[in-house]
């Protein structure tokens, strides 16, 4: 089943302490990306990944940290986490056609930094 | 920063009724697509409409295009209430490097 696929679906951590949400897609998709949504706010971009080995800052980068070392896998870091991070992360995949980029996205995980 | 605004924030109406979702953006664009996300779940998407095109049909969705107004409109038909979820369009500000804008999103809530 094609499927973008994130772990921890839940995650409950305190200040400080480094964290990994890992991301992977199985449809051999070119260009990944990292959202958070918060209430109010919508969906903001993090970090995109347009292939392997290139990244770049979407509208809220600070604080995160991203590495595409394989195509089908897309961590997202946080080197030390703080309250206001705290959100509802997304990741999503996606490929070409023609001018055409529709989004594929994972399940979802809960985060919250006391 | 956000691209799309989608009209109205929520919106509430009975099973069998037509619910009508509005999204303005502010720049040109490739296409401009919707996407619906069940509560606290992953975004799905449902239509895309490209800059050429005026309507789009798929199921009981439909979705038009105003380019001069930059402006589109998604109508979900004889509304059920799974149909109850948030509504979010997105556009592509006119780039083919694969980002997407997304709006904040309508509240759609169908009652039985």
């Amino acid at each position: 089943e094609a499927q973008v696929t994130q772990n921890p679906r839940y995650l409950i951590t305190v200040t400080g302490k480094k964290l990994t949400v890992t991301c992977s897609q199985n449809m051999n998709h070119e260009y990944m990306s990292w959202y958070r949504q918060d209430p109010g706010l919508g969906l903001r971009q993090i970090y995109y990944s347009m292939n392997v080995e290139v990244t770049d800052k979407g509208d809220v980068p600070e604080g995160y940290k991203v590495s595409r070392k394989e195509k089908r896998n897309f961590p997202l870091i946080l080197e030390s986490p703080s309250p206001n991070q705290t959100s509802l992360y997304f990741c999503a995949s996606s490929f070409r056609r023609d001018r055409d980029y529709e989004q594929y996205f994972g399940p979802g995980t809960r985060l919250t930094v006391t | 920063s956000q691209q799309g605004e989608e009209d109205p924030q929520a919106l509430s109406i009975q099973e069998g009724e037509n619910a009508t979702m509005n999204c303005s953006y502010k720049t040109s664009i490739n296409n401009l697509q919707w996407y619906r996300q069940n509560s606290g779940r992953g975004l799905v998407h449902l239509i895309l409409i490209r800059s050429n095109e005026r309507e789009k049909h798929s199921g009981r969705l439909r979705v038009t295009l105003d380019t001069s107004k930059k402006s589109s409109s998604l109508l979900i038909t004889a509304s059920r209430a799974a149909d109850t979820a948030s509504y979010f369009c997105a556009t592509d500000r006119g780039s083919t490097l694969g980002r997407l804008y997304f709006g904040r999103g309508t509240q759609l809530t169908v009652w039985p």
